[in-house]
């Protein structure tokens, strides 16, 4: 079956950096995009980024330009997602979701996210 | 970017109750609209995506509707594992964007 198996939970000072891992199994993993989301405390759900996992073509939000990278590992089927500069406010839990609309091309309409990683609580505390 | 409003933000009703829930985007958004249901401590659960289509091992009672700017979530009858909070997602246009989410509470 399908799944996403994120990393654990960080704990992180303001101005590190952390770098969450999502594992994928129960599909060709080349064939379906990686998007990233955070959701902040009794927030919403924030689109971060995502990744072809076909050519490495990533697009990021504009608020994270910069600050964010997005990579995979086709050898072992894992995504990575690292955020620098961290400030108190990326405090969040971070999910990594399998587009099957986008994986070459970004710029296609009629994307969903159709599995989930369980999500990965990054605090940014001093 | 695409701004999406649900409505309510909140909602109590009862196990069996027929439940709406609505969400408007600030431009058109085709049918390029997906729900997800979201319970405490857990990722969101795709229900529904291109509007109205059912994703694969969703109950028949949940259904969706619309086109343009306006859409609907509905839950027919509703049963004690559907209180969470859902939201929507258009992926019209870039990037993505979410709805604030509507809690749907037992009464």
């Amino acid at each position: 079956q399908v799944q996403l198996v994120q990393s654990g939970p960080e704990v992180k000072k303001p101005g590190a950096s952390v770098k969450v891992s999502c594992k994928a199994s129960g599909y060709t993993f080349s064939s379906y995009g990686i998007t990233w989301m955070r959701q902040a405390p009794g927030q919403g759900l924030e689109w971060m980024g995502w990744i072809s996992t076909y050519n490495g073509n990533t697009n990021y939000a504009q608020k994270l330009q910069g600050r964010v990278t997005m990579t995979t590992d086709t050898s072992t089927s894992t995504a990575y997602m690292e955020l620098r500069s961290l400030r108190s406010d990326d405090t969040a839990v971070y999910y990594c979701a399998r587009d099957p609309i986008r994986n070459t091309n970004y710029f296609v309409s009629g994307s969903y996210f159709d599995y989930w990683g369980q999500g990965t609580l990054v605090t940014v505390s001093s | 970017d695409i701004q999406m409003t649900q409505s309510p933000s909140s909602l109590s009703a009862s196990v069996g109750d027929r439940v709406t829930i609505t969400c408007r985007a600030s431009q058109s958004s085709s049918s390029f609209i997906n729900w997800y249901q979201q319970k405490p401590g857990k990722a969101p659960k795709l229900l529904i995506y291109t509007a109205s289509s059912l994703q694969s091992g969703v109950p028949s009672r949940f259904s969706a509707s619309g086109s343009g700017t306006d859409f609907t979530l509905t839950i027919s009858s509703l049963q004690p594992e559907d209180f969470a909070t859902y939201y929507c997602q258009q992926s019209y246009s870039i990037p993505d964007t979410f709805g604030q989410g509507t809690k749907l509470e037992i009464k």
